[in-house]
């Protein structure tokens, strides 16, 4: 099994800021990567797949990159609805498929 | 509008068993494999289990392998998660969740989720 290792488990930011969250794998994955947002209450929302491409409807101020076992998930300029967990995923070992342990962004 | 729309959660003793349904409208249900995800609250997210898009190859995760079942009714646009011998563990928020078009294995978008509580 794949681990996902995310840092660091609360990020605290203002807005307007830049973000910068980190997921390492145990392995590699090439650019099997993914990233999820979640809000409270509400279920993960794809944002990042294949390392750096941006899922449907998702704004250009999130960008990924990486390759490997190291990854960076960028929020260019934080907005007020951008404060949430974030949850790195690999599928190049989808069986099963593996989720980081997330990282909170958190209001400074 | 893609919509999944989840039912049957609950509390359960341990030992016991529970259906999870999921609904699925707005896409072509039967052209897109299906994930089952659970998430302690305030917790991590955990894979489940994966039924491919006619239902004849299933996939466990560990914890859950033997006890639970993934089966799906393409002509009801409907996905299940039995799940039997619950222990405390399995005490969670359950997430079905659509594959993403045209990229097997993320998952996109999600259920709003149902809570599974086993305890005696």
């Amino acid at each position: 099994e794949i681990v996902l290792t995310q840092s660091p488990a609360t990020l605290s930011l203002s807005p307007g800021e830049r973000a910068t969250l980190s997921c390492r794998a145990s392995q590699s994955v090439y650019t099997s990567l993914g990233w999820y947002q979640q809000k409270p209450g509400q279920a993960p929302r794809l944002l990042i797949y294949d390392a750096s491409n941006r899922a449907t409807g998702v704004p250009a101020r999130f960008s990924g990159s990486g390759s490997g076992t190291d990854f960076t998930l960028t929020i260019s300029s934080l907005e007020p609805e951008d404060f949430a967990v974030y949850y790195c995923q690999q599928r190049y070992s989808w069986r099963p498929l593996t989720f980081g342990g997330g990282t909170r962004v958190e209001i400074k | 509008e893609v919509q999944l729309l989840q039912s049957g959660g609950g509390v359960v003793q341990p030992g016991g068993s529970l259906r999870l349904s999921c609904v699925a409208s707005g896409f072509s249900f039967d052209a897109y494999a299906m994930h089952w995800v659970r998430q302690v609250p305030g917790k991590g997210l955990e894979w489940v289990s994966l039924i491919s898009r006619d239902g004849g190859d299933t996939y466990y995760g560990d914890s859950v392998k033997g006890r639970f079942t993934v089966s799906r009714d393409n002509s009801k646009n409907s996905l299940y998660l039995q799940m039997n011998s619950l222990r405390s563990e399995d005490s969670a928020f359950y997430y079905c969740a659509k594959e993403a078009s045209q990229h097997p294995n993320w998952l996109d978008p999600w259920g709003q989720g149902t809570p599974v509580t086993v305890s005696s």
